[in-house]
């Protein structure tokens, strides 16, 4: 089965930095991805790590550890636009995508 | 930019009806994807579907649904005899067959209500 965590809420300054993270345990690994999602809306795709290591794009940076099952989303330069919900995802080895609960993110001016 | 289209934007239902939810995929995409998200929870996968049929599906895709590609750009959703807890977003999303290019695009959803 998989099992996916991330924090449910965190709240943060507009131009402030804010880490999101999530833990997973999957059997297959194909990647993982974090989604945007803002309330009502579909979530649309922010990063994809399939190595260990740092992806940077933009204000939105994600790491991966495959040999701890984590990784995190940060949000830098927050604004007040980024108040969403923020989705971790695995793939599978069939491309299918198993998503956490998501981490609802508040800016505050 | 290419997207995936989803129709109706809402669809509200009796209970115990059929319904069908239609998806145009991204066109060069082979990988289509039906996702479910009741209010306030979590996105659930519900089925996969590669080169004309299911490659994957999770428990709660059982008999009352089926999936279907009628032609060569949609991507249907049945519900058969629809239930109260059927109400949901409904997400329909594409994806590349590219292990270089997997990330799933998704659809603006079908809001589905039954009454």
């Amino acid at each position: 089965g998989q099992n996916i965590d991330q924090p449910t809420e965190m709240t943060a300054t507009e131009g402030a930095i804010v880490q999101i993270n999530c833990t997973y345990q999957t059997s297959g690994f194909n990647g993982l991805f974090w989604y945007q999602q803002h309330a009502g809306e579909a979530p649309t795709f922010l990063s994809y790590n399939v190595l260990d290591g740092l992806e940077e794009k933009g204000r939105f940076s994600s790491f991966l550890s495959r040999s701890k099952g984590y990784s995190y989303l940060l949000l830098k330069e927050l604004q007040m636009k980024d108040s969403a919900s923020y989705l971790c995802a695995v793939s599978s080895n069939d491309y299918k995508l198993s998503f956490g609960a998501g981490t609802t993110v508040t800016v505050r001016a | 930019e290419p997207e995936v289209t989803q129709t109706p934007s809402h669809q509200v239902t009796q209970m115990g009806q059929e319904v069908i939810l239609r998806c145009v995929p991204i066109s060069n995409h082979l990988y289509f994807y039906w996702y479910r998200q009741i209010l306030g929870q979590k996105v659930e996968f519900l089925v996969s579907f590669y080169n004309n049929e299911i490659s994957e599906k999770s428990e709660i895709f059982d008999d009352q649904f089926s999936v279907e590609r009628p032609d060569g750009s949609n991507f249907t959703l049945k519900i058969r005899s629809t239930k109260l807890e059927d109400s949901a977003m409904y997400f329909c999303a594409s994806s590349e067959a590219d292990r270089d290019k997997t990330e799933a695009f998704f659809g603006q959803g079908t809001r589905l209500t039954v009454v």
